[in-house]
């Protein structure tokens, strides 16, 4: 089954402990996002990767990183983490090596930093 | 202004009326749009996506693109309650680095009544 796959679903933290969300596409897509989910603002993009050689900012990376070392892959880290990134993140892929395809969306995490 | 926007509503549509969303944005020069489905906790699915003006089918769901007045809607025919939910409308945006930019507007909850 073609997929998008988070983890962990849900996760209550606390400020400044390391976290990362893995996300992982069975589709060998080249386009891979992450975005959060906040009441009234919509869903804003962190990060995005092209390929495996191309990453770059979305409109709201501050505080988080990412990687794509292998097409399948591309996890998002929170090297220290603050209450304003409670949220709720998906990760989504697309043929292409660009947003103009449609997104496959994982199921989500539900991210809570106390 | 926003890049893409929408009416939050709620709208409330008549069991087996047609539900009638709207969606505006700011870049004359997007040329890929979508509308995603998303249920309260879960995660966007993609009912359709457009690229050229006109209108484009698929079964129950119309979507029409007018790009000279920078509009894409939906129309949803013969509602059933399992159509309530918030849609998202999301436009691909040329950014002023001349990279790709997917943005979603904020969402309409669409409720329809049995």
């Amino acid at each position: 089954e073609a997929q998008v796959t988070q983890n962990p679903r849900y996760l209550i933290t606390v400020t400044g402990k390391k976290l990362t969300v893995t996300c992982s596409q069975n589709m060998n897509h080249e386009y891979m996002s992450w975005y959060r989910q906040d009441p009234g603002l919509g869903l804003r993009q962190i990060y995005y990767s092209m390929n495996v050689e191309v990453t770059d900012k979305g409109d709201v990376p501050e505080g988080y990183k990412v990687s794509r070392k292998e097409k399948r892959n591309f996890p998002l880290i929170l090297e220290s983490p603050s209450p304003n990134q409670t949220s709720l993140y998906f990760c989504a892929s697309s043929s292409g090596q660009s947003s103009n395809q449609p997104q496959h969306f994982g199921d989500g995490t539900r991210l809570s930093i106390l | 202004q926003k890049e893409v926007e929408q009416n939050s509503g709620p709208l409330s549509v008549p069991e087996g009326a047609i539900a009638s969303l709207n969606c505006t944005y700011s870049d004359r020069g997007s040329q890929s749009f979508f509308w995603y489905r998303q249920y309260s906790g879960k995660s966007p699915e993609l009912i359709m996506f457009i690229y050229s003006n006109g209108d484009k089918e698929d079964g129950r769901f119309t979507a029409q693109l007018n790009k000279a007045s920078q509009y894409v809607s939906l129309l949803i025919r013969d509602s059933q309650p399992s159509d309530s939910a918030t849609y998202l409308c999301a436009v691909n945006i040329l950014t002023n680095f001349g990279n790709e930019k997917l943005t979603f507007g904020t969402g309409t909850r669409l409720t329809i009544i049995p």
